[in-house]
């Protein structure tokens, strides 16, 4: 078990410059999510995926960004036309299906987002 | 709607004395609840969770947290705190769909 690994760390970029960036989930984990963190405040919500299929999408994910999860195991998230305010912690966790409704979610280390 | 108050912002406490931090949420169903560690610029460390049965939970790193219903909430306590402690606390409750929900969180401090 290596944990939920996430590239890059750190990314640094222009306003109006895309990015992407990878999730690498616990091996046979078949749930991954997506969560945004500003500084100061809590993990939020962004979207899951279960295997392939995405889920669920919270309104905090604009037309801008966009996430895919093609084979069910890593993932991508994608901002384009960065601003300003996408400047945050990004961060990915990931569950193995119990079969209830909440799972135990493992987080990665995050990649921190600087929007210039 | 599902919310998720961590009261104190920042705690100060000294090494060796005990800990508390407190949590409330806001869920009306049957909660599934988490506390999460966060040091500087890392991701978020499972210290423990309550999904059912005896309301006292233990963790990792000598932590434990109690579900109490009546007041809503899910307090972590730990009874000699380490320099080594000093994070960043996140409560969360686990609603539909695995959607967790976060409070603000609770910086924490050890005092030699």
């Amino acid at each position: 078990d290596t944990g939920v690994s996430q590239n890059p760390r750190h990314k640094i970029t222009k306003r109006g410059q895309n990015v992407t960036f990878r999730c690498d989930p616990i091996s046979e984990h078949n749930r991954l999510y997506w969560y945004r963190q500003t500084l100061g405040q809590g993990p939020e919500f962004l979207t899951y995926f279960q295997n392939e299929a995405q889920l669920e999408k919270s309104r905090l994910l604009s037309d801008r960004f966009s996430a895919e999860r093609p084979k069910g195991s890593f993932s991508t998230l994608e901002i384009q036309r960065t601003e300003q305010g996408d400047s945050a912690m990004y961060l990915c966790a990931s569950s193995l299906t119990s079969g209830g409704n909440t799972d135990t979610q493992y987080f990665g280390p995050g990649t921190r987002l600087t929007v210039l | 709607a599902q919310s998720v108050t961590q009261p104190d912002i920042h705690i100060t406490v000294s090494e060796g004395a005990s800990l508390e931090l407190r949590c409330n949420y806001s869920y009306g169903a049957t909660p599934y609840l988490f506390w999460y560690v966060q040091s500087p610029g890392q991701g978020l460390q499972l210290l423990l969770k309550y999904f059912s049965g005896d309301t006292l939970v233990q963790g990792i790193k000598g932590f434990e947290a109690e579900f109490k219903r009546s007041q809503s909430s899910f307090n972590l306590r730990k009874p000699s705190v380490h320099w080594s402690d000093a994070a960043e606390y996140f409560c969360a409750v686990g609603a539909g769909f695995n959607k967790f929900y976060f409070g603000s969180g609770t910086k924490l401090n050890v005092k030699p």
